[in-house]
């Protein structure tokens, strides 16, 4: 496409149900990234893929987070029984160079709340 | 560990205004910086990469400047305009796989 494409762009759950926040990357694009940007915080990394292998989940905050990258283009980020302080604007870029040597590109994001 | 200042944190001018937003970060040993613009409710869009050999980009009326040795960087906005208000955000690369930013510079431009 065109550009990052994420969906959904807003969602609202109850706390403890699971979410799955999807990203389209960009055609051709080898790496590709999550992000979240909490209110009046800054980007915090989360995950990174090289095609659909995840070479660093160092910031993954707890096991209830997992992501997964299939036919080195979409991504899924999943989040198992919400918490209120997951309620974020959950990021994914895309980039054409390996690793983080090259220009990013952003989706629009996905705006979860947790009541 | 690499950590990533801008500085004002706020900024409010009137149009026409040229300006001056910092970046600072702890670890020289940089490959690249990248400059991001991002209005509100919506994702970060790239505005400039500078590469570690490189000592300023352009594009437009922006200007972008690195100092590795002295860990800086600095966006030059000539003849702000309304449109140029976002937040604008500096992110360098930190291991091999992840950028780090900073907390950005908002910016309010008023006609």
């Amino acid at each position: 496409g065109a550009g990052v494409s994420q969906s959904p762009s807003n969602k609202v759950t109850e706390k403890g149900k699971d979410v799955e926040l999807r990203c389209d990357p960009i055609s051709g694009h080898t790496a590709l990234y999550w992000y979240r940007q909490s209110l009046g915080q800054g980007l915090e990394f989360l995950i990174y893929f090289q095609g659909n292998s995840a070479p660093d989940k160092s910031g993954l905050p707890s096991d209830r987070f997992s992501a997964e990258r299939t036919g080195g283009s979409v991504s899924t980020l999943t989040i198992q029984r919400t918490q209120q302080e997951d309620s974020a604007v959950y990021l994914c870029a895309s980039s054409p160079s390996r690793g983080n040597t090259g220009e990013l590109f952003f989706g629009e994001g996905s705006r979860l709340t947790v009541l | 560990k690499q950590e990533v200042t801008q500085i004002p944190a706020a900024l409010s001018v009137p149009e026409g205004e040229n300006l001056v937003l910092n970046c600072s970060f702890t670890d020289s040993a940089i490959y690249n910086l990248q400059w991001f613009r991002q209005d509100p409710g919506k994702g970060l869009t790239s505005l400039l990469l500078i590469q570690s050999s490189q000592r300023e980009q352009t594009s437009g009326r922006l200007n972008a400047s690195l100092d590795k040795s002295s860990g800086r960087s600095t966006l030059y906005i000539a003849a702000s305009q309304p449109g140029d208000s976002a937040t604008y955000l500096c992110a360098v690369p930190y291991n091999t796989d992840k950028l780090i930013f900073g907390t950005g510079t908002r910016l309010q431009v008023f006609p």
